[in-house]
């Protein structure tokens, strides 16, 4: 069985600043890794996924993630907050057999001037 | 590319009434497609899994006989909430991936369910 954390479901970042956002993970076998952002009544868009090599994936809009086997870890970070940037944010596992996503509990991030 | 639709993006039914619900992948085929339901301020749960051409999976404690699901070609699928009623009123959104490659799911923007 896979289940996902996100330590923090609301986040408050200035402007500027760094945006982290906390996910582990616990899964029996190496599972995929992804990180989602959702826009208030909108679907879920991906930021970026950890699938093989590289541990430190960078994806869309500036924001990248590493993926930590030994802290069963996959936190989303982006060095200068925009704006832009507030929404609800999913990180989700999946095993690598039948694609199943489980997601977190989602965590709120809202940018202050 | 990897683009999918669902439609309606609103809909608004009286109770006992059926309401169908399309999901389309719109630049590629997708072999498997999930449905998922949202409530406010929560986290998407997984409803069913469905292949095209095959029955779908439903996740346990989901009812099947309430949430058909249709996966006749590989672009579309569609949901159908039976006799809906005021509880069924969520977020549904739909997701698509393709055989193999890389597991990436691509969503759809979602359906607002209101059950009066």
């Amino acid at each position: 069985a896979q289940s996902v954390t996100q330590l923090g479901s609301h986040v408050s970042v200035s402007e500027g600043a760094l945006v982290l956002l906390r996910c582990n993970y616990s899964s029996s076998v190496p599972p995929y890794l992804f990180w989602y952002v959702q826009y208030p009544n909108q679907g879920l868009q991906l930021l970026l996924k950890y699938t093989t090599g590289a541990t430190l994936v960078k994806g869309i809009n500036g924001f990248e993630a590493e993926f930590k086997k030994s802290e069963t870890s996959f936190h989303l970070t982006k060095p200068s907050a925009h704006m832009s940037d507030a929404a609800e944010y999913f990180c989700a596992v999946s095993d690598r057999n039948w694609g199943k996503l489980q997601f977190g509990a989602g965590t709120q991030v809202v940018v202050t001037p | 590319g990897a683009v999918v639709s669902q439609h309606p993006s609103r809909v608004i039914c009286k109770s006992g009434t059926s309401v169908k619900i399309e999901c389309r992948s719109l630049d590629f085929q997708a072999t498997t497609m999930f449905w998922y339901r949202q409530f406010p301020k929560q986290s998407l749960m997984l409803m069913a899994t469905s292949n095209e051409g095959s029955k779908a999976t439903y996740e346990q404690g989901v009812e099947k006989d309430k949430f058909l699901i249709n996966h006749a070609s590989l672009t579309l699928s569609t949901l159908t909430v039976t006799s809906a009623h005021p509880e069924d009123s969520s977020f549904y959104i739909c997701s698509a991936k393709t055989a193999g490659g890389t597991d990436t799911q691509y969503f759809g923007p979602g359906t607002r369910l209101t059950v009066l």
